[in-house]
């Protein structure tokens, strides 16, 4: 069974970072993308970016860079997002979702149960 | 980055009806679209993707269809677990970006 285990709900001051992670089991994580989204309260949800398990490549929503950091620990198939200089603006859910690529279509199949971050002093 | 505009913002149906959900790209995506579901407090679920292929394990009361720049959600013979937000997302292009959202009441 595919399961992505999202890290717990997180408070931080403003201006702080902070490090998500995405720990997955029950397929191949090399051979998967994974995304990284966010849903702020009552409203869309934005893409983040994503980036292959394989070999850390990235690629990124131009809103989040500078922002979001995408990286991957193959040893223990697990994704991570750094976000950097918090405000409130950030404050919001994020997802991961594993990312399925081939004959160049690609599909978001399995979320991860979203990490709640609250930014406040 | 391409705009999706999805309609209707809400929507209430009885149970055992037809309802559809309209997503519009500001410009051809090629059938690369999904539909998701999502239920408060819970991660999205994919329902369908590349316009109209029907994700394992999803109900086949659920089906999509469209090209280009028009696209839609069918689900016929609502059930009470139906009730939840849709939303679309295109992933033709980077960055991939989400319609706003239906919510589905069912009466």
């Amino acid at each position: 069974e595919v399961q992505l285990q999202q890290s717990g709900a997180e408070l931080v001051k403003p201006g702080a970072s902070v490090k998500l992670s995405c720990k997955t089991s029950g397929y191949t994580f090399n051979n998967y993308y994974m995304s990284w989204l966010r849903q702020m309260p009552g409203q869309n949800i934005e893409w983040i970016g994503n980036i292959y398990g394989g070999n850390g490549g990235t690629g990124y929503n131009q809103k989040f860079k500078g922002k979001a950091t995408l990286t991957v620990d193959k040893s223990s198939s697990t994704a991570y997002m750094d976000l950097s200089s918090l405000t409130s603006e950030d404050s919001a859910v994020y997802f991961c979702a594993r990312t399925h690529y081939n004959s160049f279509i690609y599909v978001m199949d399995a979320w991860g149960q979203g990490t709640s971050v609250t930014v406040s002093s | 980055d391409i705009q999706m505009t999805q309609s209707p913002a809400s929507l209430s149906a009885s149970l055992g009806e037809t309802v559809a959900i309209e997503c519009l790209p500001s410009e051809d995506i090629y059938n690369n679209l999904a539909w998701y579901q999502q239920k408060p407090g819970k991660s999205p679920q994919l329902l369908i993707y590349y316009a109209s292929s029907l994700q394992d394990g999803v109900p086949s009361r659920f089906s999509g269809s469209g090209s280009g720049t028009q696209y839609s959600l069918n689900i016929n013979s609502l059930e009470s677990e139906d009730a939840a937000t849709y939303f679309c997302l295109q992933d033709s292009e980077y960055p991939w970006t989400f319609g706003g959202g239906t919510k589905l009441e069912l009466k």
